[in-house]
């Protein structure tokens, strides 16, 4: 069955620290690959998205992502984060010909200590 | 706030019981999706329905169905419930039914099954 795994339950950092999220899917097809933030009290929003073309994509709030088709990882990433990060973030994956449906990673918490 | 509302926010209900989850999509926004939050699950993709007419369809229980009115809001029919439905049940729409076309979250609907 297809899947995504994001490997850090829940991530600790200081302000200006580096973040890398990892995120892996097993499914060898086409996909569409997406990261969600979901920050407290408020609706999941989009981070950004992949779909074809240069494998590193960049997001809002100084957020990037690189697709490296050969790992099936979507790494999230940012160089320095802020307390405003505080969130938690979700990997998706769509797979090609199953209409919307986006398959989900267990989501990861950032805490981000001012 | 994305522009998808979903009524109510909380719902508090019996097992065996029946309730009815309601989401109004963004304006001009055709595609409906529900997803199903749990602690064990992780988000789960239930279904998608596309100008009134469904599009695909996940793990969605046979206790479950939905459906998508002309007027393009959706509701999600939970019969029969289990202490185990306890669960944030979240609606998202997009323009189309495109897999690359952004879901725009709504703010969940919070389901506890006593």
């Amino acid at each position: 069955a297809q899947s995504v795994s994001q490997h850090n339950h829940h991530v600790i950092l200081s302000e200006a620290a580096s973040l890398e999220l990892g995120c892996n899917y097993s499914y060898g097809g086409t996909v569409n690959l997406f990261w969600y933030v979901q920050y407290p009290g408020q609706h999941l929003q989009l981070l950004l998205k992949y779909f074809s073309g240069d494998p590193l994509v960049k997001g809002i709030k100084g957020f990037e992502a690189e697709f490296i088709k050969s790992k099936f990882s979507f790494n999230l990433r940012k160089p320095s984060v802020q307390w405003s990060d505080t969130a938690e973030y979700f990997c998706a994956v769509n797979v090609y010909n199953q209409g919307g449906k986006l398959i989900f990673g267990q989501g990861t918490e950032l805490s981000v200590k001012p | 706030d994305s522009g998808v509302t979903q009524t109510p926010k909380h719902l508090i209900t019996a097992t065996g019981q029946r309730v009815t989850l309601r989401c109004s999509p963004r304006s001009g926004d055709l595609s409906v999706y529900w997803y199903q939050q749990s602690l064990d699950q992780g988000l789960q993709f239930l279904i998608q329905y596309y100008n009134g007419e469904e599009r695909a369809k996940g793990n969605i229980l046979e206790r479950f169905s939905a459906q998508q009115f002309p007027d393009l809001h959706s509701e999600l029919n939970l019969s029969s419930l289990e202490l185990g439905d306890s669960a944030l049940y979240f609606c998202a729409s997009s323009v189309d039914p495109d897999p690359q076309e952004t879901q725009y979250f709504g703010p969940g609907t919070r389901l506890l099954v006593l």
